[in-house]
């Protein structure tokens, strides 16, 4: 039993590249999450899905794509990035929406 | 806008003490509070959580109480150990009109030994 697992832990892109997060879960859940979190500033929502076949945006959405692939799994697509994207980024699922999230480990994520 | 405070951003303390964290937010029409701990270089694991219908929940050493009509709730970490030592950090649910979290800056807590 896994539970949140995401990939990749740590990526360095160019400016204007463009890569997916890929996140699966193994514990049935129903919503699953994005965040990204930079010093000082808690963890701010980038996208959500409250169940299989919904995505909505979160706070910061602007520069990313998602797809709920399956219940399991949740992706996070930049098209172009960008420096301001430079994070770490966590992968989030949940029996109920936002309620008693489990977080996967973290990815890294340094554009140049 | 909605927003969640927490204070304070940095907190240090003798092992055995209590840590207290705050948090305050804007939307009264939140209604579940979750505490999160962050250790270095790791994933945030929830430890407590309250709902807006119960003022005080306890598990073990921590406890949260929340106070509603002044839109703010605690943290107490009550014998503190080195391994609290950790960021904390609370967020504020709401249900109606669609869902909207917002979670504070975060509590660098320092437990000294």
């Amino acid at each position: 039993n896994a539970g949140v697992t995401q990939t990749p832990k740590f990526q360095v892109l160019k400016t204007g590249q463009s890569m997916t997060l890929q996140c699966a879960q193994d514990m049935n859940h129903n919503s699953m999450y994005w965040y990204r979190q930079d010093p000082g500033m808690g963890l701010r929502l980038i996208y959500y899905s409250a169940s299989e076949g919904t995505t909505d945006k979160g706070e910061v959405p602007n520069g990313y794509n998602v797809s709920r692939l399956n219940k399991r799994e949740f992706s996070l697509r930049l098209e172009s990035a960008a420096p301001s994207q430079t994070s770490v980024y966590f992968c989030a699922s949940s029996e109920a929406a936002f309620e008693k999230l489990f977080f996967g480990s973290g990815t890294q994520l340094s554009v140049l | 806008g909605e927003n969640v405070e927490q204070h304070p951003s940095t907190l240090s303390v003798q092992e055995g003490d209590s840590a207290v964290i705050k948090c305050t937010y804007s939307d009264s029409a939140s209604n579940y509070f979750p505490w999160y701990k962050q250790e270095l270089g790791k994933r945030p694991q929830l430890i407590i959580d309250i709902r807006s219908n119960v003022g005080e929940k306890k598990d073990q050493r921590i406890a949260v109480t929340l106070n509603k009509t002044a839109k703010h709730f605690s943290l107490h970490i009550t014998e503190t150990q080195p391994e609290d030592s950790a960021v904390y950090f609370c967020a504020a649910l709401r249900y109606t009109g669609g869902f909207k979290t917002i979670f504070g800056a975060g509590t660098r807590l320092f437990v000294k030994a």
